[in-house]
């Protein structure tokens, strides 16, 4: 069974510009989330979907950071302008239900310079 | 609020000898705890979770973890440690009723040493 795909795995910008992840959970799971795992600490939830419906984004910064599952199955997660701060592994996971165990991707890695 | 702790930046042992990855947990509710790993440069693996039952639970690669409801605690164990299983470990909490949320700790770099 494939797992959750990421893409780009490295991303280099400057501040200010824009970034765009993508992220295709593994087939038949309807959950998908997106993390961010700053150095040195543990994830933290960005945002999750239900099928192509937002169950939590309290954590999203929603005024630089967007992100969309149109129809249900892979997802964006973008972020426009990027800051300093926003550094960090962006990691995309996915469950059969929010009940059900996660599984993650390999992350993208980002640096704002 | 919910959180979890992991009380050891690093633990060190020695290839052979017991590891012991140390997680204590503050919830409101009756908690879902998860073990996951982090190679370096890839994503998390699961290693194993408790829901509910047995205390000790059985996971990947001869992992094991025992829940403990009265110190609050979900510490990761395996009896004979490989050079293999260096990597950071993270510890996490989810509530049963409140979605899929999963708030971790901040992760414990284990270094096994030949």
């Amino acid at each position: 069974e494939a797992g959750v795909a990421q893409s780009p795995r490295y991303k280099i910008i400057e501040k200010r510009q824009s970034v765009a992840f993508w992220c295709n959970p593994i087939s038949g799971h309807a959950t998908l989330y997106w993390y961010q795992q700053i150095l040195g600490q543990g994830p933290k939830l960005l945002i999750q979907f239900q099928n192509n419906g937002v169950v939590d984004d309290s954590q999203l910064p929603k005024d630089r950071f967007s992100a969309e599952r149109l129809k249900g199955v892979d997802s964006t997660l973008k972020i426009q302008p990027a800051k300093l701060e926003d550094s960090a592994v962006y990691l995309c996971a996915s469950s059969l239900s929010a009940q059900e165990t996660q599984y993650f991707g390999p992350g993208t890695r980002l640096l704002v310079l | 609020a919910q959180s979890v702790a992991q009380p050891e930046d690093q633990v060190n042992v020695a290839e052979g000898n017991p590891l012991t990855v140390k997680c204590t947990y503050s919830v409101s509710g009756n908690p879902y705890l998860f073990w996951y790993v982090q190679y370096p440069n890839r994503g998390l693996q699961f290693l194993l979770k408790y829901i509910t039952g047995d205390n000790l639970v059985k996971g990947s690669y001869g992992f094991e973890a025992e829940f403990n409801k009265s110190q609050t605690s979900f510490h990761l164990k395996k009896p004979s440690a490989l050079v293999s299983d260096s990597a950071l470990y993270f510890c996490a909490v989810r509530l049963y009723n409140q979605g899929g949320k999963l708030i971790f700790g901040q992760g414990t770099e284990l270094s096994v040493k030949p």
